[in-house]
């Protein structure tokens, strides 16, 4: 069973632009979500998606935005960068079957600077 | 406004004893809780979790103990090992269909050989 990986590791970007991150969520998962880690933060979640559709969403402005493909890998957009979005981010991917909802588990996460 | 609160940055103890950590909540919704570990540069790891009906869970040197009534819950690690040695979060997941977890800002844990 292989594990939850991210893309690229490390990533710098200037004010303004634009960033792709990617996960390829664990097998046999069906959700992943994304988190934004600040330093000296805990994580925070930015959204989570489901059957391809965002299926919820924290305190963070449409300039963010996903997709979920249906091999379950996902992609995190994050649109006029500011400085504020460096962090680390994270992608955790899990399995729910109707009422059962299991524990998600975590990639390594890709640091992103912005200057 | 903080739902989810550890108070301790950091914690140090020594090989072979009780490392225990906390955290607080002041969500009632709240009714999955977890533990995870993260090591720099890595993501966070599971840990172990425990349900809103329940009031302890245990897997191997890792209890976790939760009083709802407080809205306090607890990690004890019993022997410490310098492995151990990482950041600690605690997270909560609300009642509903999504997954959203909301961490805690977590426990730097230093086990002295």
């Amino acid at each position: 069973e292989t594990g939850v990986t991210q893309s690229p590791t490390h990533l710098i970007k200037t004010r303004g632009q634009q960033v792709t991150l990617r996960c390829s969520s664990q097998s046999g998962h069906n959700t992943v979500s994304w988190y934004q880690q600040a330093l000296g933060q805990g994580p925070q979640f930015i959204f989570q998606y489901y059957r391809e559709e965002e299926n919820g969403r924290g305190n963070f402005p449409p300039r963010f935005s996903g997709l979920q493909f249906p091999n379950y890998s996902s992609e995190l957009n994050v649109n006029a960068l500011e400085l504020d979005d460096s962090a680390l981010y994270l992608c955790a991917s899990g399995r729910t079957s109707g009422a059962s909802r299991e524990t998600q588990y975590f990639g390594p996460g890709t640091r992103l600077l912005v200057l | 406004d903080q739902q989810v609160k550890q108070n301790s940055p950091s914690l140090s103890v020594q090989e072979g004893r009780i490392s225990i950590l906390n955290c607080d909540y002041t969500n009632s919704m709240f009714d999955y809780f977890l533990w995870y570990k993260k090591y720099p540069a890595e993501g966070p790891t599971f840990l172990i979790s425990i349900s809103s009906i329940k009031d302890k869970n245990e897997d191997g040197r890792f209890t976790v103990f939760l009083n709802k009534s407080a809205k306090h819950l607890s990690l004890h690690i019993v022997p410490s090992q310098p492995g151990d040695s990482a950041v600690y979060f605690c997270a909560a997941r609300g009642g509903g269909s999504n997954y959203k977890l909301t961490f805690g800002k977590g426990t730097l844990l230093t086990v002295n050989p």
